[in-house]
């Protein structure tokens, strides 16, 4: 079975610049989600989606960061304009449907931003 | 925010001894995750284990959960120099299929 897939891998971009991730998740997986992972640090949830719908935005600095999820299946990430502590690794992961019972979220490679 | 304090930050031991993580978490759970991030592999779950289990183990792998301290750990037993990674724990509250990251361990098992 084919895992959770993103791209690009690597980026570096000059702040104020804007930059786009995408993610693929698991055939038939309803729940995605993005996370934001400084350096040192463990990986903080950006976004979550049910199909093409958010669940939680809670922390998505919604100033410069947007994701979308149009058809309920792949996802982008994007931030305008990008500054230095955007540096980070963002992680998206997929899950079946969430609810009073955890389903495991499977993560993708990740994205390494690099913002100079 | 994070839930999770892991200790300690950074830990160093020779292969075949065992290595020891711990961590702290502030609200009740549902269950609580351990998730190990190299390089080569991403982040990749560990071991569960549910907040009315005291102890769960997977091969070499033993977790321990103190609801009444909120705190767990996990050893790591005859540790080999593929289990050079972070490891972070993950807690689950309820609701959302939401989980909240601690700040990780830095293992590294020398050769």
């Amino acid at each position: 079975e084919a895992g959770v897939a993103q791209s690009p891998r690597y980026k570096i971009i000059e702040k104020r610049q804007s930059v786009a991730f995408w993610c693929n998740p698991i055939s038939g997986h309803a729940t995605l989600y993005w996370y934001q992972q400084i350096l040192g640090q463990g990986p903080k949830l950006l976004i979550q989606f049910q199909n093409n719908g958010v669940v939680d935005d809670s922390q998505l600095p919604k100033d410069r960061f947007s994701a979308e999820r149009l058809k309920g299946v792949d996802s982008t990430l994007k931030i305008q304009p990008a500054k230095l502590e955007d540096s980070a690794v963002y992680l998206c992961a997929s899950s079946l449907v969430g609810g009073v019972t955890y389903n495991e979220q499977f993560f993708g490679p990740g994205t390494r931003l690099t913002v100079l | 925010s994070q839930q999770g304090e892991e200790d300690p930050q950074a830990l160093s031991i020779q292969e075949g001894e065992n290595a020891t993580m711990n961590c702290s978490y502030k609200t009740s759970i549902n269950n609580l995750q351990w998730y190990r991030q190299n390089s080569g592999r991403g982040l990749v779950h560990l071991i569960l284990i549910r907040s009315n289990e005291r102890e769960k183990h997977s091969g070499r792998l033993r977790v321990t959960l103190d609801t009444s301290k909120k705190s767990s750990s996990l050893l790591i037993t005859a540790s080999r120099a593929a289990d050079t990674a972070s490891y972070f724990c993950a807690t689950f509250t309820g609701g959302g299929n939401k989980l909240t990251f601690g700040t990780g361990t830095q293992l590294k098992v020398e050769l």
